[in-house]
């Protein structure tokens, strides 16, 4: 089976930088993907890491180490519109589904 | 359509009762998926079809629940004889691809009373 670990909640000042990690055990990696989710709305694709290494879209950059079933979303200059819940969730095979973690609760505070 | 959606957004039922939750993707979009979550919790996966075909159909917690694509388009999400623990909300997501870059449906709030 699958099982992903994140942090259930991190709270982080205004302008400041946090890192949400995502560990990984799966029978098969095709890929690490990152959602945000605001409360009482959809789910939203942030970043995909296929490769090891460092994605970056704009203050969001996303990071794979895939010998250490491991990823983290790193999150810059915090703005309060940022506080949301975020989902790393892993693909296991060229034609399957996500498989979701539990979700990071973001509180970003003045 | 621009996007992925769901309707109803929201629907009570009693106990017992059957319920129909629509997701139309968007348009060429092959790969679509049923998840349900729970108040303050992750997404669980009910089935995943690509086209008309569902290769997956695991994540569906018992025979209460199914699901059919025709067209390649429209999904329903049917649920017989509802039961509380059945309430939560149903999103459907849509994507070229399967398993990468989802886009989301606002979802269904469903509350079995």
């Amino acid at each position: 089976g699958q099982s992903l670990e994140q942090p259930s909640e991190v709270t982080a000042v205004e302008g400041a930088i946090v890192q949400i990690n995502c560990t990984y055990q799966t029978s098969g990696f095709y890929g690490l993907s990152w959602y945000q989710q605001h409360d009482g709305g959809a789910p939203t694709f942030l970043s995909y890491n296929g490769l090891d290494g460092l994605e970056e879209t704009g203050r969001f950059s996303s990071f794979l180490s895939r010998s250490d079933s491991y990823g983290y979303l790193l999150l810059q200059e915090l703005q309060m519109k940022d506080s949301a819940s975020y989902f790393c969730a892993v693909r296991t095979g060229t034609a399957s589904k996500l498989t979701f973690g539990t979700g990071t609760r973001l509180q970003v505070t003045l | 359509g621009a996007g992925v959606s769901q309707s109803p957004s929201n629907k009570v039922t009693e106990k017992g009762k059957d319920v129909e939750l629509r997701c139309d993707p968007i348009s060429g979009h092959t790969a679509l998926y049923w998840y349900r979550q729970s108040l303050g919790q992750g997404l669980e996966f009910l089935i995943y079809f690509q086209g008309n075909s569902a290769p997956d159909k695991s994540g569906l917690p018992s025979d209460r629940f199914s699901a059919e694509r025709t067209g390649g388009s429209v999904s329903t999400l049917t649920i017989q004889r509802t039961q509380q623990e059945d309430s939560a909300v149903y999103l459907c997501a849509s994507s070229l691809r399967a398993g990468y870059g989802y886009t989301f449906g606002s979802g269904t709030r469903l509350t079995v009373v």
